[in-house]
């Protein structure tokens, strides 16, 4: 069965600041998903950032970049010129490929601070 | 935000109560998700339906039920409400191609007395 960790439950970060969030995941496939999500206070959990496994490249969205090391089965999330709105907690998650049972992390509570 | 609804938002209710939590997708997708979630906590998925007529459960064990009827509408019923079922339910749906990405709903918070 996959697993995923996410090993700081809470992080907090300056305004302007950039924050490196942590997720590690254990599985036998080769063919996955990798996702980050955003859940803000009392709103919809909503997706940040996706990788196909099978993609070399990191993926970037903005200000919202990752860190993928397939070897190391390690996925990180990095938010540059964090932005009191990205207060939130983020969800790393996984998913075989073709196959929509998604695998979610405990979740890292992120503060963005004024 | 993404087009799936669910309602109500917050319940309270008594011990032994039959409740039924809504949700709906105007988005034409035909895999949902029903994951329950305790505060700061993940995600466990408790049931799934890849379509009309076609339900699963998921790997966390769960004395509720669900029903695919209709494309759009993926309700769940718990029979008799306990303080145990008291958590955050949220419901999801996905097209299943290309992205894989799954979308949200609001989530119903669900308190048993």
């Amino acid at each position: 069965a996959q697993t995923v960790t996410q090993s700081q439950p809470e992080m907090s970060v300056q305004e302007a600041e950039t924050v490196t969030l942590s997720c590690t995941y254990d599985t036998s496939e080769s063919n996955y998903y990798l996702f980050w999500y955003k859940q803000p206070p009392s709103r919809q959990m909503i997706l940040v950032i996706r990788q196909e496994a099978y993609k070399q490249q990191n993926a970037t969205e903005n200000r919202f970049s990752v860190n993928f090391q397939k070897a190391a089965k390690s996925f990180s999330l990095k938010i540059s010129d964090s932005q009191l709105g990205d207060t939130a907690m983020y969800f790393c998650a996984f998913m075989k490929n073709n196959n929509n049972d998604m695998r979610f992390g405990a979740g890292t509570r992120l503060t963005v601070k004024p | 935000e993404a087009d799936i609804y669910q309602t109500p938002r917050y319940l309270v209710i008594g011990t032994g109560k039959k409740i039924t939590l809504e949700c709906s997708q105007t988005m034409g997708h035909d895999k949902m998700y029903w994951y329950q979630q305790d505060p700061g906590m993940e995600l466990h998925l408790i049931h799934y339906s890849y379509g009309v007529n076609s339900t699963e459960k998921g790997d966390l064990s769960s004395e509720s039920t669900v029903s695919r009827i209709r494309t759009e509408h993926f309700p769940l019923t718990l029979e008799s409400a306990r303080p145990s079922h008291t958590s955050q339910y949220l419901c999801a749906s996905s097209q299943g191609t290309d992205s894989y990405e799954q979308y949200f709903g609001p989530g119903t918070r669900l308190t048993v007395t």
